[in-house]
């Protein structure tokens, strides 16, 4: 069984501020790492998605890391802003897992004051 | 990229009954995909749905409770049978929009009475 660990529960923070999450997951097996970004009543939005160990990728003011030997991955937001409030998922795949069988954590809830 | 399109968006419903969720997607795709979060957890896959044969079930789901149709390449539906107040989820259809992504429909927000 596989378990895909994310921490903080839950953040809230000041606009302006800058953020980070972890996830945590098996390293064995490992295939793909996803962010995604889940705003209520919305679709889940993908953010990233990493395979190599040391993969880092940016998309504005977010930015992710990601070391598969020892099963974490960093997400990082600089100068929070109101409308990133959202719950931020990220999800494992492993090879000899079907397609779409993505493990995910429970989620980091954000919420940024103006 | 994919648009799927889920509905109902919510539904409150009484012990016992059955729902019927819908999924449509602006293009053709091979697998789709039945998540469900319940309150408090991860979001967990169901079943794997293949247009032309049965649906594959995750460990801990069956056929009986979650029947699924995928009468097309663009298509599917869930229902979840016999509610009981432990079926309150949101439900997430997806699909492999390629290059290792996922796209999702917006979910069904459901609440068993």
């Amino acid at each position: 069984i596989l378990n895909v660990e994310q921490s903080p529960q839950s953040l809230h923070v000041q606009e302006g501020d800058s953020t980070n999450f972890t996830c945590s997951f098996p390293s064995s097996n490992f295939y793909a790492l996803h962010w995604y970004r889940w705003e209520t009543a919305k679709s889940p939005e993908a953010l990233f998605v990493m395979t190599l160990n040391g993969d880092e990728k940016k998309k504005g003011r977010i930015s992710a890391t990601l070391n598969t030997k020892e099963g974490y991955s960093y997400l990082y937001i600089k100068g929070s802003q109101p409308e990133d409030s959202a719950t931020y998922l990220c999800a494992s795949r492993n090879y000899g897992g079907s397609q779409g069988n993505l493990i995910f954590g429970k989620g980091t809830k954000l919420s940024v004051k103006p | 990229s994919a648009v799927i399109s889920q509905k109902p968006s919510r539904d409150i419903c009484q012990r016992g009954t059955s729902l019927t969720i819908q999924c449509q997607v602006d293009s053709q795709v091979t697998m789709m995909f039945w998540y469900r979060q319940q309150p408090g957890q991860s979001l967990t896959l169901i079943a794997t749905a293949n247009q032309g044969s049965e649906a594959t079930y995750e460990s801990g789901f069956v056929i009986d409770k979650f029947p699924i149709s995928r009468p097309n390449l663009t298509f599917s539906t869930l229902t979840v049978s016999n509610m009981s107040p432990e079926d309150s989820s949101i439900y997430l259809c997806s699909v492999d929009g390629g290059r290792n992504i996922q796209y999702f429909g917006a979910g069904t927000r459901l609440s068993v009475l």
